[in-house]
């Protein structure tokens, strides 16, 4: 049972435009949720990260928004650009729980010049 | 420089050939993980270790074996391997347990 989805496995976004990846989850128990980013051949490194008490975290070009009603969030970025073409994962994390990461399935995000 | 390191980047081998994945970290970090990434599931949790000698069950433990005897290695062993465990396997620390993960580059495992 996959617990956080990533429903789009892919997208193309315009150089210059703004770039918005979703992440639905389904436990409630969730209250931390991270994304992260990845190039081929390398780990994956952190992005930025909310806490369930907020709705909104911001950090230059990236913004994450968190919906708890909805169980939903998503990352913006504006502008996009070329270096951000990679691979998008968003994760979160139990409030009780161990440093443990339940991860989406990731989004492959285009930018194209 | 900080970082976690695995090796082999890449390994092939035989099913039933005992290997071990090393992992180390120079960030003094309690916490270790190994995930491995399949096309189309993400990245689930194998293994975690709170602390030396304090290792737990993550989401597939099967097949694997964890060791921690000091707080910089977490090595993954995988005792009889089978195609199944062919897998892109990533180690990850972090100074606590609400903090960010930090990522090795990753070990491209074939078990033929």
């Amino acid at each position: 049972d996959q617990q956080v989805k990533q429903n789009s496995p892919s997208l193309s976004v315009q150089e210059g435009r703004i770039s918005i990846l979703n992440c639905d989850y389904t436990n409630s128990m969730f209250d931390y949720f991270l994304w992260y980013k990845k190039y081929p051949a390398e780990g994956p490194t952190f992005l930025i990260s909310i806490s369930s008490i907020k709705d909104k975290n911001e950090d230059g070009r990236f913004t994450v928004f968190l919906n708890k009603s909805a169980k939903h969030l998503s990352l913006h970025i504006v502008p996009s650009q070329p270096g951000d073409s990679a691979v998008y994962f968003c994760a979160a994390r139990l409030s009780w729980g161990n440093e443990k990461l339940t991860f989406g399935t990731g989004t492959r995000l285009t930018i194209i010049p | 420089e900080a970082q976690v390191t695995q090796n082999p980047r890449y390994l092939i081998t035989v099913t039933g050939k005992k290997l071990t994945v090393t992992c180390s970290q120079n960030m003094n970090h309690e916490y270790m993980s190994w995930y491995r990434q399949d096309p189309g599931l993400g990245l689930r949790q194998i293994y975690y270790s709170m602390n030396v000698e304090a290792t737990d069950k993550g989401d597939v433990p099967e097949g694997y074996k964890v060791s921690r005897k000091e707080k910089r290695n977490f090595p993954l062993i995988l005792e009889s391997p089978s195609p199944n465990q062919t897998s892109l396997y990533f180690c990850a620390s972090s100074p606590s347990w609400n903090t960010e993960a930090f990522f090795g580059q990753g070990t491209r495992l074939t078990v033929v």
